[in-house]
Protein backbone atom coordinates (compact mmCIF):
# COMPACT_ATOMS: atom_id res chain seq x y z
CA UNK A 1 0.00 0.00 0.00
CA UNK A 2 0.79 3.81 0.14
CA UNK A 3 3.50 4.93 2.51
CA UNK A 4 5.31 7.58 3.13
CA UNK A 5 9.46 7.71 5.24
CA UNK A 6 10.47 10.75 6.37
CA UNK A 7 14.28 10.98 8.07
CA UNK A 8 14.11 10.47 11.98
CA UNK A 9 14.67 13.32 14.52
CA UNK A 10 15.08 14.85 16.63
CA UNK A 11 16.76 17.61 14.80
CA UNK A 12 18.86 20.48 16.54
CA UNK A 13 20.04 23.22 14.71
CA UNK A 14 20.98 26.58 15.47
CA UNK A 15 18.99 29.77 14.71
CA UNK A 16 19.67 30.85 11.03
CA UNK A 17 20.59 27.75 9.85
CA UNK A 18 19.65 25.84 6.44
CA UNK A 19 16.90 22.80 7.34
CA UNK A 20 16.49 20.30 5.19
CA UNK A 21 13.78 17.32 6.31
CA UNK A 22 13.76 14.19 3.82
CA UNK A 23 10.85 12.58 2.65
CA UNK A 24 10.23 9.57 -0.07
CA UNK A 25 6.64 8.07 -0.51
CA UNK A 26 4.85 5.11 -2.28
CA UNK A 27 2.21 5.56 -4.25
CA UNK A 28 0.15 3.84 -6.68
CA UNK A 29 -1.16 6.61 -9.26
CA UNK A 30 -0.25 10.17 -8.89
CA UNK A 31 -0.49 11.07 -4.87
CA UNK A 32 -1.11 14.53 -3.75
CA UNK A 33 1.83 15.56 -1.15
CA UNK A 34 2.01 17.59 1.67
CA UNK A 35 4.43 18.90 4.72
CA UNK A 36 2.20 19.59 8.30
CA UNK A 37 3.19 21.23 11.25
CA UNK A 38 2.27 20.47 14.81
CA UNK A 39 3.24 22.79 17.76
CA UNK A 40 3.30 21.50 20.74
CA UNK A 41 -0.13 20.82 22.32
CA UNK A 42 -1.99 22.10 19.05
CA UNK A 43 -3.53 20.15 15.93
CA UNK A 44 -1.63 19.99 12.51
CA UNK A 45 -1.73 22.79 10.11
CA UNK A 46 -0.96 22.51 6.69
CA UNK A 47 2.36 24.12 5.48
CA UNK A 48 2.57 23.29 2.05
CA UNK A 49 1.41 21.48 -0.52
CA UNK A 50 1.67 19.72 -4.21
CA UNK A 51 -0.53 18.30 -6.55
CA UNK A 52 1.43 17.44 -9.52
CA UNK A 53 4.85 16.48 -10.69
CA UNK A 54 7.76 19.49 -10.62
CA UNK A 55 5.19 21.60 -8.70
CA UNK A 56 7.05 23.57 -5.69
CA UNK A 57 4.85 23.89 -2.57
CA UNK A 58 6.17 27.17 -0.58
CA UNK A 59 5.02 28.74 2.76
CA UNK A 60 6.64 31.12 5.37
CA UNK A 61 10.05 30.44 3.87
CA UNK A 62 9.78 26.65 4.06
CA UNK A 63 9.44 24.76 0.08
CA UNK A 64 9.48 21.63 -0.82
CA UNK A 65 9.48 20.11 -4.29
CA UNK A 66 7.58 17.22 -5.80
CA UNK A 67 9.85 14.80 -7.75
CA UNK A 68 8.39 11.91 -9.28
CA UNK A 69 11.50 10.44 -10.44
CA UNK A 70 13.12 10.24 -7.50
CA UNK A 71 9.33 10.07 -5.39
CA UNK A 72 10.88 12.49 -2.81
CA UNK A 73 8.92 15.65 -1.13
CA UNK A 74 11.85 17.18 0.82
CA UNK A 75 11.46 20.49 3.06
CA UNK A 76 13.62 23.37 3.27
CA UNK A 77 14.38 26.64 4.49
CA UNK A 78 17.00 28.09 3.84
CA UNK A 79 17.31 30.36 7.54
CA UNK A 80 15.44 28.33 10.44
CA UNK A 81 14.00 30.70 13.41
CA UNK A 82 13.25 29.61 17.07
CA UNK A 83 9.87 29.56 16.08
CA UNK A 84 10.03 27.02 13.99
CA UNK A 85 10.64 24.68 16.51
CA UNK A 86 7.97 21.85 15.97
CA UNK A 87 7.21 18.04 14.66
CA UNK A 88 7.19 18.23 10.97
CA UNK A 89 5.06 15.59 8.59
CA UNK A 90 5.34 14.44 5.05
CA UNK A 91 2.07 13.26 3.85
CA UNK A 92 0.25 11.76 0.92
CA UNK A 93 -3.16 11.43 -0.40
CA UNK A 94 -4.09 8.94 -3.50
CA UNK A 95 -6.20 10.24 -6.34
CA UNK A 96 -8.90 8.37 -5.17
CA UNK A 97 -8.92 8.43 -1.32
CA UNK A 98 -10.49 11.64 -0.24
CA UNK A 99 -10.08 12.69 2.82
CA UNK A 100 -7.45 9.54 3.71
CA UNK A 101 -3.97 11.86 4.45
CA UNK A 102 -0.67 8.81 4.87
CA UNK A 103 1.53 10.27 7.28
CA UNK A 104 5.02 10.01 7.83
CA UNK A 105 6.25 9.41 11.16
CA UNK A 106 7.26 12.66 11.94
CA UNK A 107 10.53 14.66 12.56
CA UNK A 108 10.85 16.95 15.27
CA UNK A 109 12.51 20.15 15.06
CA UNK A 110 14.38 22.13 17.68
CA UNK A 111 15.96 25.20 16.97
CA UNK A 112 18.77 26.68 19.66
CA UNK A 113 19.16 30.53 20.44
CA UNK B 1 -14.74 31.48 10.92
CA UNK B 2 -14.49 29.12 13.97
CA UNK B 3 -12.07 26.45 13.50
CA UNK B 4 -12.49 23.17 13.92
CA UNK B 5 -13.37 22.03 17.63
CA UNK B 6 -13.20 18.48 19.43
CA UNK B 7 -14.78 17.96 22.93
CA UNK B 8 -13.59 16.87 25.58
CA UNK B 9 -10.06 17.72 25.12
CA UNK B 10 -8.37 15.16 27.53
CA UNK B 11 -10.29 12.32 29.43
CA UNK B 12 -9.34 9.36 31.53
CA UNK B 13 -11.29 6.16 31.10
CA UNK B 14 -10.55 2.82 32.91
CA UNK B 15 -9.72 -0.46 30.11
CA UNK B 16 -13.01 -2.28 29.62
CA UNK B 17 -14.84 1.15 29.16
CA UNK B 18 -16.50 3.05 25.99
CA UNK B 19 -16.13 6.27 25.03
CA UNK B 20 -17.65 8.83 23.01
CA UNK B 21 -15.58 11.77 21.24
CA UNK B 22 -16.94 14.91 19.06
CA UNK B 23 -16.25 16.72 16.48
CA UNK B 24 -17.48 20.15 14.93
CA UNK B 25 -16.39 21.37 11.56
CA UNK B 26 -15.67 24.26 10.23
CA UNK B 27 -19.16 25.88 9.36
CA UNK B 28 -20.08 24.45 5.56
CA UNK B 29 -17.47 21.66 5.50
CA UNK B 30 -18.90 18.44 5.05
CA UNK B 31 -16.13 16.18 4.92
CA UNK B 32 -14.86 14.53 8.72
CA UNK B 33 -12.04 12.24 8.92
CA UNK B 34 -10.49 10.77 12.40
CA UNK B 35 -6.97 10.12 12.66
CA UNK B 36 -4.89 8.47 16.04
CA UNK B 37 -1.87 9.92 16.94
CA UNK B 38 0.67 7.46 19.17
CA UNK B 39 4.31 7.52 19.79
CA UNK B 40 4.71 4.02 18.58
CA UNK B 41 2.41 4.18 15.70
CA UNK B 42 2.54 7.61 14.30
CA UNK B 43 -0.44 8.86 12.93
CA UNK B 44 -3.12 6.97 11.44
CA UNK B 45 -6.42 7.12 9.56
CA UNK B 46 -9.55 5.48 11.17
CA UNK B 47 -12.00 6.62 8.79
CA UNK B 48 -13.98 9.44 7.08
CA UNK B 49 -17.46 10.53 6.77
CA UNK B 50 -18.89 12.95 3.70
CA UNK B 51 -22.72 13.77 3.90
CA UNK B 52 -23.64 11.64 7.06
CA UNK B 53 -21.86 8.81 4.80
CA UNK B 54 -18.52 6.55 5.94
CA UNK B 55 -16.63 6.86 2.68
CA UNK B 56 -13.23 5.58 4.06
CA UNK B 57 -12.04 3.47 6.36
CA UNK B 58 -8.94 2.52 8.14
CA UNK B 59 -7.27 -0.70 9.84
CA UNK B 60 -8.70 -0.57 13.47
CA UNK B 61 -10.58 -3.30 14.80
CA UNK B 62 -14.47 -2.66 14.89
CA UNK B 63 -14.70 -1.68 18.56
CA UNK B 64 -14.03 1.98 16.66
CA UNK B 65 -16.58 3.26 15.37
CA UNK B 66 -18.21 6.48 13.97
CA UNK B 67 -21.01 8.76 12.47
CA UNK B 68 -21.60 11.84 11.16
CA UNK B 69 -24.82 13.42 11.56
CA UNK B 70 -26.73 15.78 9.58
CA UNK B 71 -25.21 19.06 10.40
CA UNK B 72 -21.59 17.45 9.25
CA UNK B 73 -21.18 17.20 13.52
CA UNK B 74 -19.07 13.70 13.98
CA UNK B 75 -18.81 11.60 17.13
CA UNK B 76 -16.15 8.50 17.12
CA UNK B 77 -17.15 5.58 19.80
CA UNK B 78 -14.63 3.39 20.97
CA UNK B 79 -16.14 0.34 23.01
CA UNK B 80 -14.08 -1.99 25.23
CA UNK B 81 -11.30 0.57 25.96
CA UNK B 82 -7.41 -0.95 26.10
CA UNK B 83 -4.29 0.34 27.10
CA UNK B 84 -3.44 0.54 23.83
CA UNK B 85 -6.24 3.04 23.11
CA UNK B 86 -4.35 5.97 25.11
CA UNK B 87 -3.67 8.24 22.08
CA UNK B 88 -4.30 11.92 21.05
CA UNK B 89 -7.25 11.43 18.48
CA UNK B 90 -7.50 13.87 15.53
CA UNK B 91 -10.37 15.57 13.80
CA UNK B 92 -10.13 17.12 10.71
CA UNK B 93 -12.69 18.76 8.20
CA UNK B 94 -13.06 19.89 4.77
CA UNK B 95 -15.03 21.52 1.89
CA UNK B 96 -15.33 18.16 0.18
CA UNK B 97 -14.88 14.78 -0.17
CA UNK B 98 -13.82 13.75 -3.54
CA UNK B 99 -10.19 15.29 -5.29
CA UNK B 100 -8.19 16.85 -2.60
CA UNK B 101 -9.16 20.16 -0.73
CA UNK B 102 -7.70 20.94 2.74
CA UNK B 103 -8.01 19.62 5.81
CA UNK B 104 -8.53 21.76 8.81
CA UNK B 105 -7.13 19.73 12.18
CA UNK B 106 -8.59 20.77 15.45
CA UNK B 107 -6.50 20.36 19.25
CA UNK B 108 -8.05 16.84 19.54
CA UNK B 109 -8.82 14.93 22.39
CA UNK B 110 -5.73 13.55 24.73
CA UNK B 111 -7.31 9.84 25.74
CA UNK B 112 -5.56 8.24 28.66
CA UNK B 113 -6.92 4.59 29.54
CA UNK B 114 -5.95 3.33 32.79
Amino acid sequence: GDSVTQMEGPVTLSEEAFLTINCTYTATGYPSLFWYVQYPGEGLQLLLKATKADDKGSNKGFEATYRKETTSFHLEKGSVQVSDSAVYFCALTGGNQGGKLIFGQGTELSVKP
Amino acid sequence: KAGVTQTPRYLIKTRGQQVTLSCSPISGHRSVSWYQQTPGQGLQFLFEYFSETQRNKGNFPGRFSGRQFSNSRSEMNVSTLELGDSALYLCASSLEGTGWYEQYFGPGTRLTVT
